[in-house]
């Protein structure tokens, strides 16, 4: 089975503190995704990558840079956290289009700035 | 932007009876998925129909498509309490390397 983990389930930061949430998938994926996700306004897409090195801005990039060194691995980094970034985050992986076509996920950071 | 949203936002059944939930999209496809969520966890995949199929079943799982009127519908039969959670239909769009995600349905089984 494909499992993506994610660093934290929970973690607390303050104004202003860098911030990485690190997420590795185990199936070789190419691609891989950093999503936020808060009431009323559904999963919204952050950055993705589509091979080592390589980056994408999605649809609200401004505030969030990413790292892809290694394929199994994606991290989204808070230059300096503010209380709007709140939120849960999710990261997901799916091998390219032609493949399975299926989106894993996994299980959420729930990151609050204070 | 997103594409997929899903009516209604909110339902409410009692357990036995078949909750229908609906998606619909504005550009052309190459399939659509349907993802569930458990409160607080991450998105779970449950069924996938390409742009060529109109319907699709899965165990308790009826996944319909008209792509002439860009929808989608999803049913679950014979609902039970553990049906709880929020429902999300997905595009994965013509020419697109990533999926659009709807807002969701949440749905509530009561026992």
């Amino acid at each position: 089975d494909v499992k993506v983990t994610q660093s934290s389930r929970y973690l607390v930061k303050r104004t202003g503190e860098k911030v990485f949430l690190e997420c590795v998938q185990d199936m070789d994926h190419e691609n891989m995704f950093w999503y936020r996700q808060d009431p009323g306004l559904g999963l919204r897409l952050i950055y993705f990558s589509y091979d080592v090195k390589m980056k994408e801005k999605g649809d609200i990039p401004e505030g969030y840079s990413v790292s892809r060194e290694k394929k199994e691995r994606f991290s989204l980094i808070l230059e300096s956290a503010s209380t709007n970034q709140t939120s849960m985050y999710l990261c997901a992986s799916r091998a390219p289009s032609g493949g399975t076509d299926t989106q894993y996920f996994g299980p959420g950071t729930r990151l609050t700035v204070l | 932007s997103q594409q997929g949203e899903e009516d209604p936002q909110a339902l409410s059944i009692q357990e036995g009876e078949n909750a229908t939930m609906n998606c619909s999209y504005k550009t052309s496809i190459n399939n659509l998925q349907w993802y569930r969520q458990n409160s607080g966890r991450g998105l779970v995949h449950l069924i996938l129909i390409r742009s060529n199929e109109r319907e699709k079943h899965s165990g308790r799982l009826r996944v319909t498509l008209d792509t002439s009127k860009k929808s989608s519908s999803l049913l679950i039969t014979a609902s039970r309490a553990a049906d709880t959670a929020s429902y999300f239909c997905a595009t994965d769009a013509v020419g697109a390397q990533k999926l659009v995600f709807g807002q969701g349905t949440r749905l509530t089984i009561n026992p």
